[in-house]
């Protein structure tokens, strides 16, 4: 079945610092979800990409569909202790039924 | 508000035990998604409904779970003779049809004694 791997598992950054963290899959995917979890919550969704080598911001969130379509990045810039927590990419079955969701980047920010 | 909600937000019960939990979607949105989630991990799917069918089921709900949507709306899932690996946050999410962003609610938290 797909498989999504992230990268980093977890980082511990200075508050103002700006976070980059990525996912890989061994299939192609349509669609890239990137949702935010916070502890003892359900995930939200943060930036949705439609369309290989897509670009988009929400916020101070940017995201990138990457252009083989088997990668995705999320770039936080200047970093606040409320960003803290997992950040997920997830992608859609080619039924479009089901998400498939990577393990996840745990993100610790020191204020 | 009136995004997914979900009850109870937690609930531990004894192996053994039969437990029910709730999920209201969105009001507009007529798939509804259960998943479950273990510590460290990503969100696994389980099933999904589309109005009140249920199309399709993962391997991972074994015949100890049932879940219904009797009426389109709101959804249960149900877990009979609990054991201790049923210990999971179970999230319940939503989306219209066809369309690929689903969103989650709180998730009801298991713990299994």
């Amino acid at each position: 079945g797909q498989q999504l791997n992230q990268s980093p598992q977890s980082m511990f950054i200075q508050e103002g610092e700006d976070v980059s963290m990525n996912c890989t899959s061994s299939s192609i995917f349509n669609t890239w979800l990137w949702y935010k979890q916070d502890p003892g919550e359900g995930p939200v969704l943060l930036i949705a990409l439609y369309k290989a080598g897509e670009l988009t911001s929400n916020g101070r969130l940017t995201a990138q569909f990457g252009i083989t379509r088997k990668d995705s990045f999320l770039n936080i810039s200047a970093s606040i202790p409320s960003d803290v927590g997992i950040y997920f990419c997830a992608g859609p079955s080619n039924a479009g039924n089901m998400l498939t969701f990577g393990g996840g980047t745990r993100l610790m920010v020191k204020p | 508000d009136t995004g997914v909600s979900q009850n109870p937000r937690h609930k531990i019960t004894k192996r053994g035990q039969n437990v029910t939990f709730r999920c209201d979607p969105i009001s507009e949105h007529n798939r509804l998604y259960w998943y479950r989630q273990t510590l460290g991990q990503g969100p696994e799917f389980l099933t999904y409904f589309q109005n009140e069918a249920q199309l399709e089921k993962s391997r991972l709900l074994s015949d100890r779970f049932s879940a219904e949507r009797p009426k389109g709306s709101f959804s249960t899932l149900e877990i009979q003779r609990t054991e201790q690996g049923d210990s999971a946050m179970y999230l319940c999410a939503s989306s219209w049809a066809g369309a690929e962003t689903q969103y989650f609610g709180p998730g009801t938290r298991l713990l299994v004694l």
